[in-house]
């Protein structure tokens, strides 16, 4: 079954506790990106990865960083969470960008004490 | 920028009734136009899409009709269902010079269709 996977789906941590939320996709699509989903501001895109080793910076990359060494794969690493960052988080893949359908991940909700 | 403007709602309508969930956007070219929905507790998922000016997008008895002229994309079903209920996104991606290779959304519309 074509799916994007995400985990962890919940998750509890404190500030400044290092974590990384994987996404994976088995379409072997090129493009991936990750969203933040917040009340009021609708999904705004924090990094995306056109292929291998290629990511740039979406909207709001601020305390965020990625890493595409795999084309299946494509974590979201928060160094040092704080509690602006707790939100719902999708990972999205799609075959290119433009006129293509993107799938998303379940989504990641993200809670920061 | 790219930006998309969608009705805030929520919407609430009896089942049966029509929808039009409104849908316009500024792009510096030739966008492609896309209706997400997200059932609770889910992702989203592509109900629809348009990629050229006048071109209709359906799906589950949703259609939209990519308009140019005014810049609109607007959502419409003739006959809702209490199963419809859910978050609908307006988006768009845009590859011309100078844009992000990303998809523009709105703010998303909550619908609660009733009994």
């Amino acid at each position: 079954e074509a799916q994007v996977t995400q985990n962890p789906r919940y998750l509890i941590t404190v500030t400044g506790k290092k974590l990384t939320v994987t996404c994976s996709q088995n379409m072997n699509h090129e493009y991936m990106s990750w969203y933040r989903q917040d009340p009021g501001l609708g999904l705004r895109q924090i990094y995306y990865s056109m292929n291998v080793e290629v990511t740039d910076k979406g909207d709001v990359p601020e305390g965020y960083k990625v890493s595409r060494k795999e084309k299946r794969n494509f974590p979201l690493i928060l160094e040092s969470p704080s509690p602006n960052q707790t939100s719902l988080y999708f990972c999205a893949s799609s075959l290119s960008l433009h006129a293509e359908t993107q799938y998303f991940g379940p989504g990641t909700r993200l809670l920061v004490l | 920028g790219n930006s998309v403007t969608q009705m805030e709602g929520p919407v609430t309508l009896s089942e049966e009734a029509f929808l039009t969930i409104n849908c316009t956007y500024t792009a510096t070219g030739y966008p492609s136009l896309f209706w997400y929905v997200q059932y609770p507790g889910e992702g989203l998922q592509l109900l629809l899409k348009a990629t050229k000016a006048d071109d209709k997008g359906s799906n589950k008895g949703f259609e939209a009709t990519y308009r140019k002229e005014t810049t609109s994309f607007h959502l419409e079903k003739g006959s809702v269902q209490v199963s419809d209920s859910a978050v609908y996104f307006c988006a768009l991606s845009d590859l011309s010079r100078g844009s992000n290779y990303k998809l523009t959304f709105g703010k998303g519309t909550l619908l609660t269709v009733n009994p």
